[in-house]
Formats: C-alpha cells, sequence, structure tokens
C-alpha cells in the first residue's frame, strides 16, 4: 500500500475563495482522521470518521470547515470561504479502529493571503 | 478535556549526547499510549505503542517507559546523532477515543 495520500501538497489561495483537500486512507484502515498543525495548538483533531460515518467533529473550528467521507477510500475537507486565519498544515491519517497506531500523509500546507 | 503534556518544548544537544524527555498524560482510564517521530517536512511515524504499566520498549538507540499509575512517560535517546534531530510527540488514548496528542517536543543535536 501506498500508505494515505493527500493531494495537494500546497495550496495558495485568496481569502474567500472556497478550498477542498482531500485524502485517500490505507485500505482496510476503518478510522479517519483530519488534524491540523499549528504552532500554537500543535496536532489538533478537527474530525474523525469510522466506517465512513462521521463520529466527532468538535474540533471543526468553525461552520465554514466541513468533511465528508463519501466511500471507504476517500474524504475531503472543505473550507468556505477561507480566511487567512485557517493557513496551517492539515494531515490526514487512518487507522485499523479508533485508537490503534495511526498513519500520516504528508499533509497539505494551505495559506491563505 | 484530555490534556497531554510534554517538556521540554525544545532540547539542544551535542552529538553522543544522551538525553530523555516527558510526557504526561491522565492517569485514569488508560489504554495505550503512542510515540511518534516527526522529522522536518514529514509526516509522523509511529514509535512506540505502550500499553502495559511498567512496559519498557526498545528500538536501536531509542527507548520508552510507561508508568500509567502515575500518568508519565519517558523518551530515552542514547548517544544522540544529528539524525535524531526531529519532533518527538507522544499521544493517548482511552481506548474508545482517538489519539490526543501532546505538542511534542523538539530535539536539535549538534555535530
Amino acid at each position: 500500500d501506498a500508505g494515505v495520500i493527500q493531494s495537494p501538497r500546497h495550496e495558495v489561495t485568496e481569502m474567500g475563495q472556497e478550498v477542498t483537500l482531500r485524502c485517500k486512507p490505507i485500505s482496510g484502515h476503518n478510522s479517519l482522521f483530519w488534524y491540523r498543525q499549528t504552532m500554537m495548538r500543535g496536532l489538533e483533531l478537527l474530525i474523525y470518521f469510522n466506517n465512513n460515518v462521521p463520529i466527532d467533529d468538535s474540533g471543526m473550528p468553525e461552520d465554514r470547515f466541513s468533511a465528508k467521507m463519501p466511500n471507504a477510500s476517500f474524504s475531503t475537507l472543505k473550507i468556505q470561504p477561507s480566511e487567512p486565519r485557517d493557513s496551517a498544515v492539515y494531515f490526514c491519517a487512518s487507522s485499523l479502529i479508533i485508537y490503534t497506531e495511526a498513519f500520516f500523509g504528508q499533509g497539505t500546507r494551505l495559506t491563505v493571503v | 478535556i484530555l490534556n497531554v503534556e510534554q517538556s521540554p518544548q525544545s532540547l539542544h544537544v551535542q552529538e553522543g549526547d544522551s538525553t530523555n524527555f516527558t510526557c504526561s498524560f491522565p492517569s485514569s482510564n488508560f489504554y495505550a499510549l503512542h510515540w511518534y517521530r516527526w522529522e522536518t517536512a514529514k509526516s509522523p511515524e509511529a514509535l512506540f505503542v505502550m500499553t502495559l504499566n511498567g512496559d519498557e520498549k526498545k528500538k536501536g538507540r531509542i527507548s520508552a517507559t510507561l508508568n500509567t499509575k502515575e500518568g508519565y512517560s519517558y523518551l530515552y535517546i542514547k548517544g544522540s546523532q544529528p539524525e535524531d534531530s526531529a519532533t518527538y510527540l507522544c499521544a493517548f488514548t482511552s481506548g474508545n477515543t482517538p489519539l490526543v496528542f501532546g505538542k511534542g517536543t523538539r530535539l536539535s543535536v549538534i555535530a
């Protein structure tokens, strides 16, 4: 398996634009996580899915953020409209089950100008 | 809210020095403690998963201990090398929750 695949690796967008981040988890993993990395908060869990179902989205900062997992091999994190304070590295991770070793993608570095 | 604390925040050591850092986590409802190594421009990779009180894990020059009763884990690096420079993250789970990460200890090994 190629591991967790995220795209794009880098995204630069203007304030107010919609941004969509994509993730392909490791095949056979039942849990998928979206994290945001910032200097202030470290790795912050935004939302996680189990068997494609969103379980806890309490970490999503605002209604501008939404995430979907339409099938076991694909998830998106959308920010609409984007703001400069959303600039961060966003990681997707997957695991066999919720509390086992998490395998991380390479991350998407988002810059909102 | 689960609180996972790591100290120190950053550390600079000379090549060849041994070093250690701490992860503190809730001592109740413990299931597992994970250690990850995160190199710059890469993604975090798991080092150890520890579940039992008194557990000791070792991988090469890196080892970790676990005390679940008092809620702490130590990570040790013996004879640090420049390639050990990275951020070391610990993560706690109570077993029915996803991993909660600390903010990490950033280690710089100076040649």
